[in-house]
């Protein structure tokens, strides 16, 4: 169990550039989850896979993001036209099979934008 | 709908001391719940879980959670805290599709 790893940990950009993150599951795990988190937040959903399939978006996930699962392992969260309101840590979680089970937390993403 | 209520933002405690963090929640059928904790940087850490069974729930480094139905809460406990506790920590529920909803969390500061 090597852990849920994000990539890259710290990003900086200008306003109005593209970004992407990355985010590399636990193997095993079917369920992927990313999440938003703002500075005195807990994180707040944005959309959720299993396998390959996106099968619930946040009315915060404006047009600007997109998440895609094109093969049921890694994923990718990109937003475009980038905006100081997307300065956040952006979370990915995965989780096993059984509604019992917790979700396994990566260190996160942080967006900074300038 | 869903919610977490963590209603201290912030709690010091002398290190040594015990410790008890608020959480209550709102939802319609019998929850999920679980405490994470959080070190500044980093992501969140599972620190316990309950699903069902004995309301009492032991968790990792000592820490341990009750849930009582009645009050919708599910409180965190620490009998004698240590200074690495420091962090933040976040409650969550988890709902449809096993969504979690998490906390505004609490941040624990410990004096020396």
């Amino acid at each position: 169990d090597t852990g849920v790893s994000q990539d890259p940990r710290h990003k900086i950009t200008k306003r109005g550039q593209n970004v992407t993150f990355r985010c590399d599951p636990i193997s095993e795990h079917n369920r992927l989850y990313w999440y938003r988190q703002t500075l005195g937040q807990g994180p707040e959903f944005l959309t959720y896979f299993q396998n390959e399939a996106q099968l619930e978006k946040s009315r915060l996930l404006s047009d600007r993001f997109s998440a895609e699962r094109p093969k049921g392992s890694f994923s990718t969260l990109e937003i475009q036209r980038t905006e100081q309101g997307d300065s956040a840590m952006y979370l990915c979680a995965t989780q096993g099979q059984g509604a019992d089970q917790p979700q396994h937390f990566g260190d996160g993403t942080r967006l900074s934008i300038l | 709908a869903q919610s977490v209520t963590q209603p201290d933002i912030h709690i010091t405690v002398s290190e040594g001391a015990s410790l008890e963090l608020r959480c209550n929640y709102s939802y319609g059928a019998t929850p999920y719940l679980f405490w994470y904790v959080q070190s500044p940087g980093q992501g969140l850490q599972l620190l316990l879980k309950y699903f069902s069974g004995d309301t009492l729930v032991q968790g990792i480094k000592g820490f341990e959670a009750e849930f009582k139905r009645s009050q919708s809460s599910f409180n965190l406990r620490k009998p004698s805290v240590h200074w690495s506790d420091a962090a933040e920590y976040f409650c969550a529920v988890a709902a449809v599709f096993n969504k979690f909803y998490f906390g505004s969390g609490t941040k624990l500061n410990v004096k020396p």
